[in-house]
């Protein structure tokens, strides 16, 4: 596609409940990053994917998140048993390259907003 | 613990006016300074970067400044419009050794909410 999509936009869901974020890079990016922008607290990075590949995932906040890319595209953003703290928009952004970064930068999608009740 | 520091928080100028933004870092070893620009309802989008081999770079109206001895860099936005009203934040980033010298993540500041009055 021409942009970053992320689905879906909007997700409330209920406490201690599972849920599914989705992002679909630009076509032929192969880097793909997700962050967490809570309000007054700026971006908080998550992890990266190479490819399928996730070389760091330090910045998971929990256990009760994780990620997955296939096919060198779709990634999913997953958190068990949500918890209201894990309210928050959730961006996520390609580049052409893990090293291509520089002048291009990230391109972001419109992120997902999640609101735990 | 905050590697990036921006100020102020919040920015009301004058159309025409100057709005400056400062950013400070910590760690000697971010190679990349870029601003990312953010509407509501939107991500944030890439509008200019420096690296620290240069004091300052403009690019149309937007110039970020670098003191690589003091570790600040700011960003200037001449003659602002109200269509500039926007939250903005700087970022910076560190080479990893996951990926051969890339990044693997910026490190953002909280970001800057600007409102440029008519």
């Amino acid at each position: 596609g021409a942009g970053v999509s992320q689905s879906p936009s909007n997700k409330v869901t209920e406490k201690g409940k599972d849920v599914e974020l989705r992002c679909d890079p630009i076509s032929g990016h192969t880097a793909l990053y997700w962050y967490r922008q809570s309000l007054g607290q700026g971006l908080e990075f998550l992890i990266y994917f190479q490819g399928n590949s996730a070389p760091d995932k330090s910045g998971l906040p929990s256990d009760r998140f994780s990620a997955e890319r296939t096919g060198g595209s779709v990634s999913t953003l997953t958190i068990q048993r949500t918890q209201q703290e894990d309210s928050a928009v959730y961006l996520c952004a390609s580049s052409l390259r893990v090293l291509d970064f520089g002048d291009y930068g990230y391109t972001f999608g419109s992120g997902t907003r999640l609101t735990v009740v | 613990q905050q590697q990036v520091k921006q100020s102020p928080q919040s920015l009301i100028v004058q159309k025409g006016g100057i709005p400056i933004i400062n950013c400070a870092y910590e760690n000697t070893a971010f190679d990349y300074f870029p601003w990312y620009q953010q509407f509501p309802g939107k991500g944030p989008a890439l509008l200019i970067a420096i690296r620290p081999d240069v004091s300052e770079k403009k690019e149309g109206r937007f110039t970020i400044s670098f003191n690589k001895s003091a570790k600040q860099f700011s960003l200037h936005i001449m003659d602002s419009q109200p269509g500039d009203s926007a939250t903005y934040f700087c970022a910076a980033s560190i080479k990893s050794p996951y990926s051969g010298g890339g990044a693997d993540g910026l490190t953002f500041g909280k970001g800057t909410h600007l409102i440029i009055q008519p």
